[in-house]
C-alpha cells in the first residue's frame, strides 16, 4: 500500500503566479482533505472533498480552490500567490473518520 | 468555534526522563481526539484516537489519556528517537465531514 502520495515535494513560485498541487489518497479512501502548515505552527484546514464535491471549507480565501477526480485523487489550486502562502501543504485521506497524511509539498513564494 | 491549545510549546528531556504533554480543547461535541507525531519536513504520522472521557491508549513508550476538557500524552523513559513534534487535533461530532482542528504542537527533544 503506497499510502498518501503528494507531488511535487518542493516548489518555488513567484508572487502573483498560480500553483497546482496533487494528491493520491491511500487505497480505498474516498475523502481527501487539504491543510496548510506554516513553519512552527499546527496544520490549518483548507477544505475537504468527498464524492467529487467540496464538503467542508476552512477560513481560506477563494484564491484557494480544489478538485477531486473519480479515482478520488485531488488537486489544490492557489491563484495570485502571496508571500504568506509559503508553507507545507498537506493532503490527508480518510475513511470513516481516520485521517492519514502524505509527506506534504513545501511551497516557497518569492 | 473549535479550539485546541497545546503546552508546553517545547520540551527538552534527558533520555529516560519521563514527562507529559497537555492538550486542552473546546469543541461542539467531541467525535474524536487525535494524536500525531511529526518529524521535520514530513507529514503527521497517526498515533492514537480517543473517543470518550476516561479512555486510554498505549503504544510503546507513549500513553494517551482523555478527560472532558483535555488530553495528556505521557512519554515514559523517552529515547532520542522520540524527538519530534507531537500534534493534538479534535474532530467535532456535528461536522458533516471529518475536519481536524489542530493545536500548535509540542516540540520534544530527547538528549542522550
Amino acid at each position: 500500500d503506497a499510502g498518501v502520495t503528494q507531488s511535487p515535494t518542493h516548489l518555488i513560485k513567484t508572487r502573483g503566479q498560480q500553483v497546482t498541487l496533487r494528491c493520491s489518497p491511500k487505497s480505498g479512501h474516498d475523502t481527501v482533505s487539504w491543510y496548510q502548515q506554516a513553519l512552527g505552527q499546527g496544520p490549518q484546514f483548507i477544505f475537504q472533498y468527498y464524492e467529487e464535491e467540496e464538503r467542508q471549507r476552512g477560513n481560506f480565501p477563494d484564491r484557494f480552490s480544489g478538485h477531486q477526480f473519480p479515482n478520488y485523487s485531488s488537486e489544490l489550486n492557489v491563484n495570485a500567490l502571496l508571500l504568506g502562502d509559503s508553507a507545507l501543504y498537506l493532503c490527508a485521506s480518510s475513511l470513516q473518520g481516520w485521517s492519514f497524511f502524505g509527506q506534504g509539498t513545501r511551497l516557497t513564494v518569492v | 468555534e473549535d479550539q485546541v491549545t497545546q503546552s508546553p510549546e517545547a520540551l527538552r528531556l534527558q533520555e529516560g526522563e519521563s514527562s507529559s504533554l497537555n492538550c486542552s480543547y473546546t469543541v461542539s461535541g467531541l467525535r474524536g481526539l487525535f494524536w500525531y507525531r511529526q518529524d521535520p519536513g514530513k507529514g503527521p504520522e497517526f498515533l492514537f484516537t480517543l473517543y470518550s472521557a476516561g479512555e486510554e491508549k498505549e503504544k510503546e513508550r507513549l500513553k494517551a489519556t482523555l478527560t472532558k476538557k483535555e488530553s495528556f500524552l505521557h512519554i515514559t523513559a523517552p529515547k532520542p528517537e522520540d524527538s519530534a513534534t507531537y500534534l493534538c487535533a479534535v474532530q467535532a461530532r456535528q461536522a458533516a465531514g471529518n475536519k481536524l482542528t489542530f493545536g500548535g504542537g509540542t516540540r520534544v527533544l530527547v538528549k542522550p
